[in-house]
């Protein structure tokens, strides 16, 4: 019983391509988030949805898009791909202001 | 802007000593604290979270905060080998849904 869970783990493509990432968390938190790992193992935040609501869009190129259909589920659709998204994407949630976050298992994108 | 400052490492140290971690913050408002352990090629666990000035102490991990000089620690007594990875420390501002991290600091126990 995976609290957060990612798919796909590895996501191999072509430049040019559009893709997308699912999270779905089962911990009954409100907040979700997603960040980004480069290769440095900077993890950088880019969203972040509270109750489905976004409450933070860092500086993301808007080929980025994420959707929040329930406040268990928050995906991410990437258009155009670059070779520079390569990266390990991390979906995470928490129950709220103040408190820690708990990550899924990550993506490693690699784009070709 | 808020940053969370570690040194990269690696530390290192024989196996059975006390690692010792840092993490220094520049934002005064910052609430919670959370140190965070990541294997290689593995997600961030979460390992400690400390809200209040002092010392919380769980099994061999200790994180001590001291806010007035806006730095955060994190104590590993009897260091084991499994106790290799990067170590990430994340931090909130009051009233924030958002914890910054640093860039983590690696730790090396060697036998």
């Amino acid at each position: 019983d995976t609290a957060v869970s990612q798919t796909p783990k590895y996501l191999v493509t072509q430049m040019g391509n559009d893709k997308s990432i699912k999270c779905e968390q089962n911990l009954g938190h409100d907040t979700m988030y997603w960040y980004k790992q480069d290769s440095k193992k900077f993890l950088k935040i880019m969203f972040s949805y509270n109750n489905k609501e976004l409450i933070i869009n860092e500086t993301v190129p808007n080929r980025f898009s994420p959707k929040s259909p329930d406040k268990a589920h928050l995906n991410l659709h990437i258009n155009s791909l670059e070779l520079g998204d390569s990266a390990v994407y991390f979906c995470a949630s928490s129950p709220g202001m103040n408190t820690e976050a708990f990550f899924g298992q990550g993506t490693r994108l690699t784009v070709v | 802007q808020k940053e969370v400052e570690q040194n990269s490492g690696p530390l290192s140290v024989p196996e059975g000593a006390i690692a010792s971690l840092n993490c220094t913050y520049s934002d005064r408002v910052s609430q919670s604290f959370f140190w965070y352990r990541q294997y290689s090629g593995k997600s961030p666990e979460l390992i400690m979270s400390i809200y209040s000035n002092g010392d919380k102490e769980d099994g061999r991990f200790t994180a001590q905060l001291n806010k007035a000089s806006q730095y955060v620690s994190l104590l590993i007594r009897d260091s084991q080998p499994s106790d290799s990875a990067t170590y990430l420390c994340a931090v909130k501002e009051g009233g924030s849904y958002i914890p910054t991290f640093g860039r983590g600091t690696s730790l090396i126990v060697h036998p």
